[in-house]
């Protein structure tokens, strides 16, 4: 199984600032790479898919980049609703492995 | 607009059994490919299961294989997840998930998420 790793685990931001969250898998995935948020008590919400497509009716201060094993998603500008959970995913091969996250929260 | 809402958890017993299923509307359902993602209180997401479009393909997390089956009923727009020999740590949130890609045979990025399903394994 691949598996996917992320850093930090955690980060304090304030609103307003680029945030930057990396995704490193154990080996190639290509560009098979997908970014999600979940709130407390949510669901997960889709926000890149494809390594650096961004997800129908998420803010374009979203982006995602990367290929091969390492892949960064950044917040261009932090707002309040983005305080929450990130995953990244692998969808090159089955089982699709998540990482084990990213908590943003604020400073 | 796409909707996936889950039914069926609840507490159950080390060893027992459950079936979850999974109400799906405002997409072909017979198109895509669906998944269930699980979530264990203040833990991260793990994925469980994949059935193909058709049915005609499933894969499953190791944690699970031989224990849990897959299944979809397309005439009736429904996803199934029958869970046997349960054990504590299967105790999670069930999340049922519609796959970003309509005809595609393995498991691809997840798009829309159900609100989830709480199962908890305890004697």
């Amino acid at each position: 199984d691949i598996q996917m790793t992320q850093s930090p685990s955690s980060l304090s931001a304030s609103v307003g600032d680029r945030v930057t969250i990396t995704c490193r898998a154990s080996q190639s995935i290509s560009s098979y790479l997908n970014w999600y948020q979940q709130k407390p008590g949510k669901a997960p919400k889709l926000l890149i898919y494809a390594a650096s497509s961004l997800q129908s009716g998420v803010p374009s201060r979203f982006s995602g980049s990367g290929s091969g094993t390492d892949f960064t998603l950044t917040i261009s500008s932090l707002q309040p609703e983005d305080f929450a959970t990130y995953y990244c995913q692998q969808s090159y091969s089955t089982p699709p492995t998540f990482g084990p996250g990213t908590k943003v929260d604020i400073k | 607009q796409v909707q996936l809402v889950e039914s069926g958890g609840g507490v159950v017993q080390p060893g027992g059994s459950l079936r979850l299923s999974c109400a799906a509307s405002g997409f072909t359902f017979s198109s895509y490919g669906m998944h269930w993602v699980r979530q264990a209180p203040g833990k991260g997401l793990e994925w469980v299961a994949f059935i193909r479009y058709d049915g005609s393909n499933k894969y499953y997390a190791d944690s699970v294989k031989g224990r849990f089956t897959i299944s979809r009923d397309n005439s009736k727009n429904t996803l199934y997840l029958q869970m046997n020999s349960l054990r504590a740590e299967d105790t999670a949130v069930y999340y049922c998930a519609k796959d970003g890609m309509p005809g595609i045979a393995v498991a691809g990025s997840i798009d829309y998420w159900g609100q989830g399903t709480l199962v908890t394994v305890s004697s």
